[in-house]
Order: structure tokens, then C-alpha cells, then sequence
């Protein structure tokens, strides 16, 4: 168990262009959540897997995101035509099952750096 | 519409001394409450996980303690070092949802 893994851990991209971030949880984990941090600012959640099926998704994400998890294991977070506005910091989190309960907390990785010049 | 809040901001004192982070939250409608580590440019570092059914946890030196009733938090942190220099995030596990709610953070900062 290496934890929650993400890559890449910063690209750099011009106003415009796609990115796509890559996230793998801990292995036996069926939830995954992407947050977005802000410089100064706390992170915000974004959306969040069940297996392969996104269960809920934040209006922070607008359609030109979208994140998918195709095999219930690794997932993918795609930005496409990025904005300036679009730098953050992405976060990635999982879980061995829901939060409901209160018995099940959240990994997080150590995150993907987007700067968008 | 939970909202967590965290006082300082920003906090700078000289090594040795004990200090104290707050946080607070809106609704006390939460299972778990947990404290984070987050160095510049970096991911988050959990510290403590206080359930809903305890109302302090210990490591090291640090101590968090958790008041459901008045919507409160603080980390205690004694015998401040250079390497404690960081920011720290307080989180909450929302009742009926499948989320944390964060705080800003408080950055600190300590003077060797």
C-alpha cells in the first residue's frame, strides 16, 4: 500500500489547452474524490466515485471539467480549454467506504499543481 | 450550508511557545472532525481524527479537542519548533452528505 498516488504533480499550461490528471487510490478503496485548492484558501470538493459511478458532482465543476474512474481503480480528471482561473491545486482523496457513518475518513494525495499562463 | 472558520489566519511567534489554532463550524450536525498539516505547494498530512464520540485526541504535542454543542475546535500545539512552520486545515465530516467541509487554514510560522 503506497497510498494515494497522483500524477503529474505540476504542469504548467498555456490559456487554453487540455490537461488531465491521473489519480490512483489506496488500492482497496471503492470511494475517490477530487478537491480543488485555491492559493490562501482551504479545498473544495469537486466530485466523487462509488466504484466506476460518479455519484455526485459540485458546481464548481463546470463543463469543462470531467473526471472519470472507467474500471472502479484509477481516475482521471480532464480540464479542457483551461483558464487562468483554472490554477490550483487538485487534490485527490479515497476512501474504504462512505462518509455517512462517520466510519470511514479520507487519504489524500499529495496533489496535482496546474499553473495556467 | 456548513462553513467552517479558522482563527488566525496567520501566526507567527518564536520557537518554544505553546500555541493554540481554532476553528469553528457552523452546524453541529457532524460525525468526525479532523486536523491537517499542509507545507507550501504541497498535499495534505492528516494529524489528529477526532470522532463524534470523543472530545480530544493526543499525539505528541499536539492535542485537539472537539465541542459539538458550541461548533468548536482547537489544536494545541506545545513547544513550538522551526518545523512545525506550516499551514493547518480543519476539516469536518458532514451528517447526510459524502464530503469534508475545509477551512481556510491558519499559516504558521515559527521564529527560531
Amino acid at each position: 500500500d503506497t497510498g494515494v498516488s497522483q500524477d503529474p504533480r505540476h504542469k504548467i499550461t498555456k490559456r487554453g489547452q487540455n490537461v488531465t490528471f491521473r489519480c490512483d487510490p489506496i488500492s482497496e478503496h471503492n470511494r475517490l474524490y477530487w478537491y480543488r485548492q485555491t492559493l490562501g484558501q482551504g479545498p473544495e470538493f469537486l466530485t466523487y466515485f462509488q466504484n466506476e459511478a460518479q455519484l455526485e458532482k459540485s458546481r464548481l465543476l463546470s463543463d469543462r471539467f470531467s473526471a472519470e474512474r472507467p474500471k472502479g481503480s484509477f481516475s482521471t480528471l480532464e480540464i479542457q480549454r483551461t483558464e487562468q482561473g483554472d490554477s490550483a491545486m487538485y487534490l485527490c482523496a479515497s476512501s474504504l467506504g462512505g462518509l455517512l457513518s462517520g466510519a470511514n475518513v479520507l487519504t489524500f494525495g499529495a496533489g496535482s499543481r496546474l499553473t495556467v499562463l | 450550508k456548513q462553513e467552517v472558520t479558522q482563527i488566525p489566519a496567520a501566526l507567527s511567534v518564536p520557537e518554544g511557545e505553546n500555541l493554540v489554532l481554532n476553528c469553528s463550524f457552523t452546524d453541529s450536525a457532524i460525525y468526525n472532525l479532523q486536523w491537517f498539516r499542509q507545507d507550501p505547494g504541497k498535499g495534505l498530512t492528516s494529524l489528529l481524527l477526532i470522532q463524534s464520540s470523543q472530545r480530544e485526541q493526543t499525539s505528541g504535542r499536539l492535542n485537539a479537542s472537539l465541542d459539538k454543542s458550541s461548533g468548536r475546535s482547537t489544536l494545541y500545539i506545545a513547544a513550538s519548533q522551526p518545523g512545525d512552520s506550516a499551514t493547518y486545515l480543519c476539516a469536518v465530516y458532514i451528517q447526510g452528505a459524502q464530503k469534508l467541509v475545509f477551512g481556510q487554514g491558519t499559516r504558521l510560522t515559527i521564529n527560531p
